[in-house]
């Protein structure tokens, strides 16, 4: 069955720290991909994307992630947090060439940051 | 703009009781999803409504769960005889096409008593 995995589901860090959540993908073939940050209190939304093209990818807030296709991954990463970047974090992916648009999420990774 | 509307916000329900949940997409966007957010088990996709074509029910837990789209706007999900385990967050988000972002709403909180 297409999957996604997201591991270590709570991160504590603290501020200035660097922060990779991974992201892995059990579809094959081509696959859209997104993160998406739900903050305390707010609902979900969208802070970065990839379809095509460059698999480095830049979102809001100095989010970045990349897409290995080899590696059936989509790390998401930010070389320096804040206590704002506090938040539950979900990698979701789709597969429409396949006929498949339902958006699958992962898990979530809870991130703490201390300030 | 307006966005995703959700009601209610929050329902307590006896077990055994039917529930409808309702969702107001963004005008104009053709794709409407349900979601289910439990505790550690991040966003379980439940049901997926594409303009005109069939939805694709294959999330849905049990035949208690049923959802409709009228109009192709408002969409209500329908829990017959609930149980304990249906207790979550019941999320609907829309979009104007599967690749464009998905906005949210926030969610109704169902507990199951």
């Amino acid at each position: 069955a297409q999957s996604v995995s997201q591991h270590n589901h709570h991160v504590i860090l603290s501020e200035a720290a660097s922060l990779e959540l991974g992201c892995n993908y059990s579809y094959g073939g081509t696959v859209n991909l997104f993160w998406y940050v739900q903050y305390p209190g707010q609902h979900l939304q969208l802070l970065l994307k990839y379809f095509s093209g460059d698999p480095l990818v830049k979102g809001i807030k100095g989010f970045e992630a990349e897409f290995i296709k080899s590696k059936f991954s989509f790390n998401l990463r930010k070389p320096s947090v804040q206590w704002s970047d506090t938040a539950e974090y979900f990698c979701a992916v789709n597969a429409p060439s396949y006929g498949n648009n339902r958006l699958a999420f992962g898990k979530g990774n809870q991130v703490v940051v201390i300030p | 703009g307006a966005g995703v509307s959700q009601s209610p916000s929050n329902k307590v329900t006896e077990k055994g009781k039917d529930v409808e949940l309702r969702c107001d997409p963004i005008s104009g966007h053709t794709a409407l999803y349900w979601y289910r957010q439990s505790l550690g088990q991040g966003l379980e996709f439940l049901i997926y409504f594409q303009g005109n074509s069939a939805p694709d029910k294959s999330g849905l837990p049990s035949d208690r769960f049923s959802a409709e789209r009228t109009g192709g706007s408002v969409s209500t999900l329908t829990i017959q005889r609930t149980q304990q385990e249906d207790s979550a967050v019941y999320l609907c988000a829309s979009s104007s096409g599967y690749n464009s972002p998905l906005h949210f709403g926030n969610g109704t909180r169902l507990t199951v008593t």
